[in-house]
């Protein structure tokens, strides 16, 4: 079963304040993803990397910054936290290391972030 | 970009022991497609992932796709009030990295 983990579940930041969201994947999977689920958007993806020390832009990159020091861990970095990056985060990894292998996608439990 | 839409577009009521199909049209042209199920406040958990138009099943569930119609299908047979709770779609399409597009999901609610 694929293993992805977040930390911290829960985090209460006040505005202005630096924020890192950690998560951690024990697949051996390449790529990684950052989403944020809000009420009434659906699933929108932050960040994501296909490579250890390589992070992509996805849909919604401003006022977010990733890191992906290791196949394993893949970091979404909040410089000045405000109040409209009060969302719950997920973080997902896939396989694609082959042509025609599956791109399954495997979501870590996520991580409630209230800025306040 | 990519526009995915799921329908019903907010809930599904049923009895308990009827079937449900919940759909997913895009915009673009299908690579792969995965369907999610999530309680609330919950983790996304994969239900059935497909790498093309092939039908996938598992247990009560089925997923196809109609590659002329950019459409896509889960059908839940004889539901049960476990399966209550939010169904989302995510298309991935080919070409480039891998980042696939997410419906806003469909609300599923079974009455005993």
């Amino acid at each position: 079963e694929a293993a992805v983990t977040q930390s911290p579940r829960s985090k209460v930041a006040v505005t202005g304040g630096k924020v890192t969201l950690s998560c951690h994947q024990t697949n051996n999977h390449d790529y990684m993803y950052w989403y944020r689920q809000d009420t009434g958007h659906g699933l929108r993806l932050i960040h994501y990397s296909y490579v250890a020390d390589s992070t992509e832009k996805g849909d919604i990159p401003d006022g977010y910054k990733a890191s992906r020091p290791s196949q394993e861990n893949f970091s979404l970095i909040l410089e000045l936290a405000s109040l409209s990056q009060t969302a719950v985060y997920f973080c997902a990894s896939s396989d694609a290391r082959t042509g025609g292998v599956s791109y399954e996608q495997y979501f870590g439990p996520g991580t409630r972030l209230t800025v306040l | 970009g990519q526009q995915v839409q799921q329908s019903p577009p907010a809930s599904l009521v049923l009895q308990e022991g009827e079937n449900a199909e919940l759909q997913c049209t895009y915009s673009t042209t299908l690579n792969s497609m995965q369907w999610f199920y999530q309680r609330p406040g919950g983790r996304l958990v994969s239900l059935l992932y497909s790498p093309s138009w092939a039908e996938q099943r598992g247990g009560r569930l089925t997923s196809s796709a109609a590659s002329n119609e950019s459409r896509s299908s889960l059908h839940i047979s004889s539901s049960q009030i476990t399966d209550s709770g939010t169904y989302l779609c995510a298309i991935g399409t080919s070409g480039g990295n891998y980042k696939p597009t997410f419906g806003k999901g469909t609300s599923l609610v079974v009455h005993p």
